[in-house]
Protein backbone atom coordinates (compact mmCIF):
# COMPACT_ATOMS: atom_id res chain seq x y z
CA UNK A 1 0.00 0.00 0.00
CA UNK A 2 1.46 3.39 -1.10
CA UNK A 3 2.30 5.54 1.88
CA UNK A 4 1.63 9.21 1.75
CA UNK A 5 2.88 11.95 3.40
CA UNK A 6 1.54 15.75 3.86
CA UNK A 7 2.09 18.69 5.58
CA UNK A 8 0.51 18.44 8.95
CA UNK A 9 -1.00 21.99 8.79
CA UNK A 10 -1.18 24.98 6.53
CA UNK A 11 -2.60 29.26 7.33
CA UNK A 12 -3.96 30.85 4.35
CA UNK A 13 -5.59 34.02 3.95
CA UNK A 14 -9.16 34.51 2.33
CA UNK A 15 -8.58 34.83 -1.61
CA UNK A 16 -5.49 32.96 -2.14
CA UNK A 17 -4.99 30.21 -3.88
CA UNK A 18 -3.71 27.51 -1.72
CA UNK A 19 -1.57 24.50 -2.88
CA UNK A 20 -1.45 21.28 -0.14
CA UNK A 21 1.45 18.67 -1.67
CA UNK A 22 1.18 15.20 -1.23
CA UNK A 23 3.98 13.00 -1.59
CA UNK A 24 3.27 8.97 -2.50
CA UNK A 25 7.16 7.72 -3.75
CA UNK A 26 6.03 4.24 -3.67
CA UNK A 27 2.80 4.80 -5.57
CA UNK A 28 1.71 1.52 -8.19
CA UNK A 29 1.02 1.99 -11.33
CA UNK A 30 -2.39 1.07 -11.02
CA UNK A 31 -3.00 3.71 -8.03
CA UNK A 32 -5.33 6.72 -7.99
CA UNK A 33 -4.83 9.66 -6.22
CA UNK A 34 -7.71 10.48 -4.17
CA UNK A 35 -8.55 14.20 -1.96
CA UNK A 36 -11.03 14.29 0.88
CA UNK A 37 -11.83 16.99 3.35
CA UNK A 38 -13.26 17.47 6.67
CA UNK A 39 -15.07 19.92 8.30
CA UNK A 40 -15.42 20.17 11.78
CA UNK A 41 -17.73 17.80 13.72
CA UNK A 42 -18.44 16.19 10.11
CA UNK A 43 -17.50 13.15 8.33
CA UNK A 44 -15.08 13.71 5.68
CA UNK A 45 -16.60 14.36 1.85
CA UNK A 46 -14.99 13.38 -1.82
CA UNK A 47 -13.53 16.50 -3.29
CA UNK A 48 -11.32 15.10 -6.19
CA UNK A 49 -9.44 11.78 -7.57
CA UNK A 50 -7.32 11.77 -10.45
CA UNK A 51 -4.31 9.63 -11.99
CA UNK A 52 -2.23 11.65 -14.44
CA UNK A 53 -1.89 15.18 -15.51
CA UNK A 54 -4.67 17.61 -14.73
CA UNK A 55 -7.67 17.36 -13.10
CA UNK A 56 -10.66 20.02 -12.71
CA UNK A 57 -13.96 20.04 -10.79
CA UNK A 58 -15.59 23.09 -9.29
CA UNK A 59 -13.97 23.06 -6.20
CA UNK A 60 -10.33 21.90 -6.74
CA UNK A 61 -7.57 21.21 -9.11
CA UNK A 62 -5.34 18.22 -8.32
CA UNK A 63 -1.59 18.56 -10.63
CA UNK A 64 0.12 15.02 -10.72
CA UNK A 65 3.53 15.21 -12.42
CA UNK A 66 4.44 12.56 -14.79
CA UNK A 67 6.52 10.38 -12.71
CA UNK A 68 3.81 10.46 -10.15
CA UNK A 69 5.40 10.55 -7.17
CA UNK A 70 3.44 13.50 -5.47
CA UNK A 71 0.38 15.49 -6.56
CA UNK A 72 -0.99 18.73 -5.60
CA UNK A 73 -4.26 19.54 -4.11
CA UNK A 74 -5.04 23.18 -5.45
CA UNK A 75 -8.12 25.21 -3.77
CA UNK A 76 -8.41 28.50 -6.09
CA UNK A 77 -9.67 32.14 -3.85
CA UNK A 78 -10.11 30.39 -0.32
CA UNK A 79 -12.34 31.46 1.89
CA UNK A 80 -13.13 31.09 5.55
CA UNK A 81 -15.57 28.32 5.05
CA UNK A 82 -12.51 26.42 3.23
CA UNK A 83 -10.80 25.89 6.64
CA UNK A 84 -10.63 22.03 6.84
CA UNK A 85 -9.04 19.11 7.28
CA UNK A 86 -7.51 17.59 3.38
CA UNK A 87 -6.61 14.19 3.10
CA UNK A 88 -4.55 12.37 0.32
CA UNK A 89 -5.40 8.63 -0.52
CA UNK A 90 -3.88 6.56 -2.92
CA UNK A 91 -4.91 3.32 -3.62
CA UNK A 92 -6.28 1.23 -6.99
CA UNK A 93 -9.16 1.64 -8.70
CA UNK A 94 -11.27 -1.88 -8.59
CA UNK A 95 -11.19 -1.91 -12.57
CA UNK A 96 -7.65 -3.05 -11.74
CA UNK A 97 -8.71 -5.75 -9.88
CA UNK A 98 -6.71 -4.40 -6.84
CA UNK A 99 -8.11 -4.68 -3.15
CA UNK A 100 -7.96 -1.32 -1.43
CA UNK A 101 -8.46 0.01 2.33
CA UNK A 102 -8.74 3.53 2.60
CA UNK A 103 -6.64 4.64 4.59
CA UNK A 104 -6.47 8.53 5.74
CA UNK A 105 -4.08 9.10 8.02
CA UNK A 106 -3.89 12.78 9.79
CA UNK A 107 -4.31 14.97 6.98
CA UNK A 108 -3.72 18.34 6.83
CA UNK A 109 -5.07 21.32 8.72
CA UNK A 110 -5.89 24.50 6.76
CA UNK A 111 -6.28 27.24 8.27
CA UNK A 112 -8.04 30.64 6.30
CA UNK A 113 -7.25 33.56 8.31
CA UNK A 114 -9.62 36.91 7.49
CA UNK B 1 -31.00 9.36 -1.04
CA UNK B 2 -30.29 10.46 2.95
CA UNK B 3 -27.30 9.57 2.65
CA UNK B 4 -25.24 7.52 5.36
CA UNK B 5 -27.50 7.64 8.51
CA UNK B 6 -25.99 6.84 11.83
CA UNK B 7 -27.48 7.18 15.04
CA UNK B 8 -27.16 8.27 17.99
CA UNK B 9 -25.74 11.42 17.17
CA UNK B 10 -24.16 11.04 20.76
CA UNK B 11 -23.72 8.91 23.44
CA UNK B 12 -22.39 9.13 26.96
CA UNK B 13 -22.12 5.96 29.01
CA UNK B 14 -20.69 5.00 32.10
CA UNK B 15 -17.85 2.55 31.51
CA UNK B 16 -18.79 -0.91 31.56
CA UNK B 17 -21.56 -0.63 30.03
CA UNK B 18 -22.41 -1.78 26.51
CA UNK B 19 -22.63 0.98 23.66
CA UNK B 20 -24.42 0.09 20.13
CA UNK B 21 -23.40 2.41 17.31
CA UNK B 22 -25.58 2.19 14.47
CA UNK B 23 -25.33 2.80 10.33
CA UNK B 24 -27.17 2.88 7.46
CA UNK B 25 -25.44 2.93 4.26
CA UNK B 26 -26.91 4.26 1.05
CA UNK B 27 -28.88 2.06 -0.76
CA UNK B 28 -26.95 0.10 -3.58
CA UNK B 29 -23.75 0.69 -1.84
CA UNK B 30 -21.58 -2.70 -1.54
CA UNK B 31 -18.97 -1.59 0.44
CA UNK B 32 -19.23 -0.72 4.44
CA UNK B 33 -16.61 1.18 6.75
CA UNK B 34 -16.17 1.66 10.47
CA UNK B 35 -13.40 4.36 11.62
CA UNK B 36 -12.76 5.78 14.42
CA UNK B 37 -11.30 9.49 15.07
CA UNK B 38 -9.31 10.92 17.78
CA UNK B 39 -6.85 14.01 18.33
CA UNK B 40 -4.19 11.25 19.03
CA UNK B 41 -4.41 8.67 16.44
CA UNK B 42 -6.66 10.23 13.79
CA UNK B 43 -8.79 8.78 11.62
CA UNK B 44 -8.44 5.08 11.65
CA UNK B 45 -10.16 2.28 9.65
CA UNK B 46 -11.67 -0.50 12.70
CA UNK B 47 -13.13 -2.92 9.58
CA UNK B 48 -14.76 -2.40 6.86
CA UNK B 49 -17.64 -5.24 4.79
CA UNK B 50 -17.83 -6.32 1.08
CA UNK B 51 -21.74 -7.52 0.54
CA UNK B 52 -22.87 -7.67 3.99
CA UNK B 53 -19.23 -10.13 4.37
CA UNK B 54 -16.47 -8.68 7.08
CA UNK B 55 -13.37 -8.40 4.92
CA UNK B 56 -10.67 -7.41 7.24
CA UNK B 57 -11.51 -6.66 10.86
CA UNK B 58 -7.40 -5.55 11.90
CA UNK B 59 -8.34 -2.42 13.09
CA UNK B 60 -10.55 -3.49 15.54
CA UNK B 61 -8.76 -2.64 18.72
CA UNK B 62 -9.33 -5.39 20.97
CA UNK B 63 -12.08 -8.28 21.88
CA UNK B 64 -14.38 -5.58 23.54
CA UNK B 65 -15.54 -4.27 19.88
CA UNK B 66 -17.82 -6.31 17.23
CA UNK B 67 -19.85 -5.56 14.24
CA UNK B 68 -22.25 -6.71 12.19
CA UNK B 69 -23.80 -6.54 9.29
CA UNK B 70 -26.83 -8.78 8.85
CA UNK B 71 -28.48 -7.07 5.77
CA UNK B 72 -27.09 -4.55 3.11
CA UNK B 73 -28.73 -1.46 4.96
CA UNK B 74 -27.76 -2.10 8.16
CA UNK B 75 -24.34 -2.78 10.69
CA UNK B 76 -23.68 -2.12 14.16
CA UNK B 77 -20.54 -1.88 15.94
CA UNK B 78 -20.48 -2.89 19.55
CA UNK B 79 -18.29 -1.98 22.19
CA UNK B 80 -18.87 -4.43 25.72
CA UNK B 81 -17.70 -3.37 28.01
CA UNK B 82 -17.27 0.20 27.14
CA UNK B 83 -14.08 1.86 28.74
CA UNK B 84 -13.17 5.83 29.07
CA UNK B 85 -10.09 4.98 26.42
CA UNK B 86 -12.80 4.24 23.70
CA UNK B 87 -14.15 8.00 24.18
CA UNK B 88 -13.93 9.15 19.85
CA UNK B 89 -15.90 10.09 17.07
CA UNK B 90 -17.24 6.60 15.52
CA UNK B 91 -17.70 7.03 11.43
CA UNK B 92 -19.36 4.78 9.37
CA UNK B 93 -19.12 5.13 5.06
CA UNK B 94 -20.43 3.34 2.22
CA UNK B 95 -19.17 3.29 -1.30
CA UNK B 96 -20.84 2.14 -4.31
CA UNK B 97 -17.16 0.05 -5.21
CA UNK B 98 -13.70 -0.79 -4.21
CA UNK B 99 -11.76 2.98 -4.50
CA UNK B 100 -14.92 4.26 -5.41
CA UNK B 101 -15.49 7.58 -3.11
CA UNK B 102 -16.25 7.28 -0.31
CA UNK B 103 -19.65 8.40 1.71
CA UNK B 104 -19.49 9.22 5.17
CA UNK B 105 -22.48 9.76 7.90
CA UNK B 106 -22.07 12.31 10.28
CA UNK B 107 -20.66 10.57 13.24
CA UNK B 108 -21.15 9.33 16.89
CA UNK B 109 -19.86 10.95 19.32
CA UNK B 110 -18.78 8.62 22.12
CA UNK B 111 -18.28 9.84 25.56
CA UNK B 112 -17.43 6.99 28.29
CA UNK B 113 -16.92 8.44 31.29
Amino acid sequence: LAKTTQPISMDSYEGQEVNITCSHNNIATNDYITWYQQFPSQGPRFIIQGYKTKVTNEVASLFIPADRKSSTLSLPRVSLSDTAVYYCLVGPSHASGGSYIPTFGRGTSLIVHP
Amino acid sequence: DAGVIQSPRHEVTEMGQEVTLRCKPISGHDYLFWYRQTMMRGLELLIYFNNNVPIDDSGMPEDRFSAKMPNASFSTLKIQPSEPRDSAVYFCASSQDSNEKLFFGSGTQLSVL
